[in-house]
């Protein structure tokens, strides 16, 4: 069974990191990609990054880029998005998703998420 | 940046009748288009991929169409678990936008 978490999500003031982690099991990680998506309390969903099975190529939404970086550990199974200069804005629940097997272009296994909070 | 447009924002419908759903692209993405299903308190969940391709597990009734810039899902007899958000999501390269979602609820 597929299984993603999510964790390190929490209350960080304006301005400071978070690095967000999620643990995938039940597949083979090192065959595909990953991506993170977030979810503004009330609001739609915004994929946020995206990286490639061995790291080769990344993908950044303009709202973050410069400020996150993805990256991930094949050996560990796991998925990091560390996120600095934080704003009011990036206030979401944060998913973990991996790519649909027949296609890189949907996410079909999605983590529960992790809340981050960026409130002084 | 791609952006998506949903229509209508909002769909009251009856258990039983047709539901169409449109996604628009500001520019073609070919045939890169998923939609996905997600319930309040849940994750999203995977209906279509590649415009037209149902995931595994998804009932028969969920179809996706189009191609370039128009696309639609289509769910040919509401059942009551199906009232929810749906959103189209597209991939350019290694960007990826969603659409601002559809709101299916009970008339």
């Amino acid at each position: 069974e597929v299984q993603l978490v999510e964790s390190g999500g929490g209350l960080v003031q304006p301005g400071r990191s978070l690095r967000l982690s999620c643990a995938a099991s039940g597949f083979t990680f090192d065959d595909y990609a990953m991506h993170w998506v977030r979810q503004a309390p009330g609001k739609g969903l915004e994929w946020v990054s995206g990286i490639s099975w061995n790291s080769g190529s990344t993908g950044y939404a303009d709202s973050v880029k410069g400020r996150f970086t993805i990256s991930r550990d094949n050996a560990k199974n796991s998925l990091y998005l560390q996120m600095n200069s934080l704003r009011a804005e990036d206030t979401a629940l944060y998913y973990c998703a991996k790519v649909e097997r027949g296609s890189s272009s949907a996410f079909d296994y999605w983590g529960q998420g992790t809340l981050v909070t960026v409130s002084s | 940046e791609i952006v998506l447009t949903q229509s209508p924002a909002t769909l009251s419908l009856s258990p039983g009748e047709r539901a169409t759903l449109s996604c628009r692209a500001s520019q073609s993405v070919s045939s890169y288009l998923a939609w996905y299903q997600q319930k309040p308190g849940q994750a999203p969940r995977l209906l279509i991929y590649d415009a037209s391709n149902r995931a595994t597990g998804i009932p028969a009734r969920f179809s996706g169409s189009g191609s370039g810039t128009d696309f639609t899902l289509t769910i040919s007899s509401l059942e009551p678990e199906d009232f929810a958000v749906y959103y189209c999501q597209q991939r350019s390269s290694w960007l990826f936008t969603f659409g601002p979602g559809t709101k299916v609820d009970i008339k």
